[in-house]
């Protein structure tokens, strides 16, 4: 089993729709979630952080984290085609980062 | 941006030979990662430096080495370079103390080996 799981897609979904993304985890001790958007051919960019089950919103963008359940996702509400990337989860484990493999969204004008 | 940067963009290298890789952090960050990410992977972690000390490792073999200096800024060796070292090389820093865990990256070093 991996250690970070998400579906590489791709997910399409419609201009202003809703994309779900999500994502599990094995380590039970893990403490600190993070998503990063990746551009092709960019580096990963810091889009949202949670570390506390529940869900926090920023703008567009909704975290959700279910520790019970080890899984944890994003939401981005009225997607727009500069939203197409791959989406990163990645979830701290002692001193590291454990990114999962992305999923690939796009978004259809 | 993120005010870290790396150094150079592209590397084009022959098996065998030795690469260094900089990183320059961003300002008021301790705690430098490396990263390699090949194509279509998520980044896996290689290893941390927090205040010049190596702080973590992941499964990189000995011949992948770092450095951390006072400034902050770092480096990543790697030595007997294999083809499948060939990847994009992240470098993330993260303020305040180890236990800062919001990292933000370099913009990568692209590293092909022939």
């Amino acid at each position: 089993q991996k250690e970070v799981e998400q579906n590489s897609g791709p997910l399409s979904v419609p201009e202003g729709a809703i994309a779900s993304l999500n994502c599990t985890y094995s380590d039970r001790g893990s403490q600190s979630f993070f998503w990063y958007r990746q551009y092709s051919g960019k580096s990963p960019e810091l889009i949202m952080f949670i570390y506390s089950n529940g869900d926090k919103e920023d703008g567009r963008f909704t975290a959700q984290l279910n520790k019970a359940s080890q899984y944890v996702s994003l939401l981005i509400r009225d997607s727009q085609p500069s939203d197409s990337a791959t989406y990163l989860c990645a979830v701290v484990g002692t001193y590291k980062y454990i990114f999962g493999t992305g999923t690939r969204l796009k978004v259809l004008a | 941006e993120t005010g870290v940067t790396q150094s150079p963009t592209h590397l084009i290298k022959t098996r065998g030979q030795q690469v260094t890789l900089r990183c320059s952090s961003q300002s008021g960050h301790n705690t430098v990662s490396w990263y390699q990410q090949a194509l279509g992977q998520g980044p896996q972690f290689i290893f941390q430096y927090y205040r010049e000390e190596e702080n973590g490792r992941g499964n990189f073999p000995p011949r992948f080495s770092g450095l951390q200096f006072p400034n902050y800024s770092s480096e990543l060796n790697v030595n007997a370079l294999e083809l499948d070292d060939s990847a994009l090389y992240l470098c993330a820093s993260s303020g305040q103390g180890a236990a800062d865990y919001e990292q933000y990256f370099g913009p990568g070093t692209r590293l092909t080996v022939t």
